[in-house]
């Protein structure tokens, strides 16, 4: 099956961008997404790309997919204290079942 | 975009009772529900997918018998714990994905529900 894998942690001053990166193992998967938990909630749908993309910007966030490395990355741009969260990058592959990523936790420091 | 609530929110039992979560789309219809668990500082780990009408497809190492999904009508479905123990507190979310519109098209995006935190004792 996919194997997603990310970071664990990340710490970056309010204002400053943030980059949060994934990788993944199925070149098949052709939708990648972005999560965001909060602690105690649900997941939040932030953003997602199609694989034949490479770059897509929605507002604050740009989502970069590297497909010939299997790379995803999430940049956060004038990261806020409220954007302090868990991160969760997943592949939709085969039976639209979604694999995954182990999570980033973000801090963002005053 | 859709909202999918759950019920309850949080839940503490004694061990050896059996505990239902429901999980329901509020505003459009869901032909499919996945379920998901997620032990604390992990990842989600899909449990089980229904379709409407049909019995659910577990994921290997889930046992079917002691979690019960029900999918009985395109705004709700049911997780059932039976005979629950310590080992299966966690944290148990639940997605939806449908048709936003009756008749419209479906769409494959899944929309995720607040969670229900199920304590153990």
């Amino acid at each position: 099956g996919e194997d997603v894998e990310q970071s664990l942690f990340l710490s970056v001053r309010e204002g400053d961008s943030s980059v949060i990166n994934c990788t993944y193992t199925d070149s098949s998967s052709t939708y990648l997404y972005w999560y965001k938990q909060e602690p105690g909630a649900g997941l939040q749908l932030l953003t997602y790309i199609f694989s034949n993309m490479d770059m897509k910007q929605d507002q604050r966030l740009t989502v970069l997919l590297n497909k010939k490395d299997k790379h995803l990355s999430l940049r956060i741009a004038d990261t806020q204290t409220g954007d302090s969260a868990i991160y969760f990058c997943a592949g939709r592959g085969g039976g639209n079942k979604l694999t995954f990523g182990t999570g980033t936790q973000l801090k963002v420091e005053l | 975009g859709a909202v999918v609530s759950q019920h309850p929110s949080w839940v503490i039992c004694k061990s050896g009772t059996s505990v239902k979560i429901e999980c329901r789309s509020l505003d459009f219809q869901a032909t499919t529900m996945f379920w998901y668990r997620q032990f604390p500082k992990q990842s989600l780990m899909l449990m089980a997918t229904s379709n409407e009408g049909s019995k659910a497809t577990y994921e290997q190492g889930v046992e079917k018998d002691k979690f019960l999904i029900n999918h009985a009508s395109l705004t709700l479905s049911t997780l059932t714990v039976t005979s629950a123990h310590p080992e299966d507190s966690s944290f148990y979310i639940c997605s939806a994905r449908g048709r936003e519109l009756a008749g419209g098209p479906r769409t494959d995006t899944q929309y995720f529900g607040p969670g229900t935190r199920l304590t153990v004792l």
